[in-house]
């Protein structure tokens, strides 16, 4: 069965550190991948997506993510944290064939320290 | 352009009664999704809609129902409450069927207490 695993539940930076929040999937093909960011008492925003083509995808406030396919995975990156990006995190996976399917992991909680 | 609006954005309700959640999405989406988050559980895919037809189904209960209307507004429906309905529910909308665009936009949520 497809599924999405985010290892880490929780993480804290300092603000300007680097930040790499971990994502895996299981699908038997190479899926549609998403970024999803959810501030507190709001609804999901899109960070980035990846459908084909360079596995290297940027995305809004300076956002990056790798799809590596070998790895089954989609990791996010930030060089520089900043203050406005504590929130939490959900990695997505949309398969591409069958029954259309959208799923979620759990969220990474980030924290970001002054 | 005005985004996915939810209704109500908070509500409590009692054990055993029923709860009826509007969506509006974006105008001209023509999908809409329904998905229940809680801690610890994530998102859980409940339903989508595209053209009122119910196109998708995740694995939950016959007591939760949607349905949607033909200018693509949709209503979730939650029957004989139980304390673990207790979540928040998110809408969100595509322009066509979400396997054709990938992105979803969402509402702000319905927050929904059970007591």
């Amino acid at each position: 069965a497809q599924s999405v695993t985010q290892p880490d539940i929780h993480i804290t930076v300092s603000e300007g550190a680097s930040l790499e929040l971990r994502c895996n999937y299981s699908y038997g093909a190479t899926p549609y991948l998403f970024w999803y960011v959810q501030s507190p008492g709001q609804g999901l925003q899109l960070l980035l997506k990846y459908f084909s083509g360079d596995t290297l995808v940027q995305g809004i406030k300076g956002f990056e993510a790798e799809f590596k396919r070998s790895q089954s995975s989609f990791n996010l990156r930030k060089p520089s944290v900043h203050w406005s990006d504590a929130a939490e995190y959900f990695c997505a996976v949309a398969t591409t064939s069958g029954t259309y399917k959208y799923i979620f992991g759990t969220g990474t909680r980030l924290k970001v320290l002054a | 352009k005005a985004g996915v609006t939810q209704t109500p954005r908070y509500l409590i309700k009692t054990r055993g009664q029923q709860v009826t959640l509007s969506c509006s999405p974006i105008s001209g989406h023509r999908s809409v999704s329904w998905y229940q988050q809680t801690p610890g559980q994530g998102l859980q895919f409940l339903f989508e809609y595209f053209s009122e037809t119910q196109r998708n189904k995740g694995n939950f209960p016959g007591r939760f129902s949607g349905r949607q209307f033909s200018n693509s507004r949709s209503e979730m429906n939650v029957s004989t409450l139980e304390l673990g309905d207790s979540a928040l529910y998110l809408c969100a909308s595509s322009p066509n069927r979400a396997s054709n665009t990938g992105e979803l936009f969402f509402g702000e949520g319905s927050r929904l207490t059970v007591l």
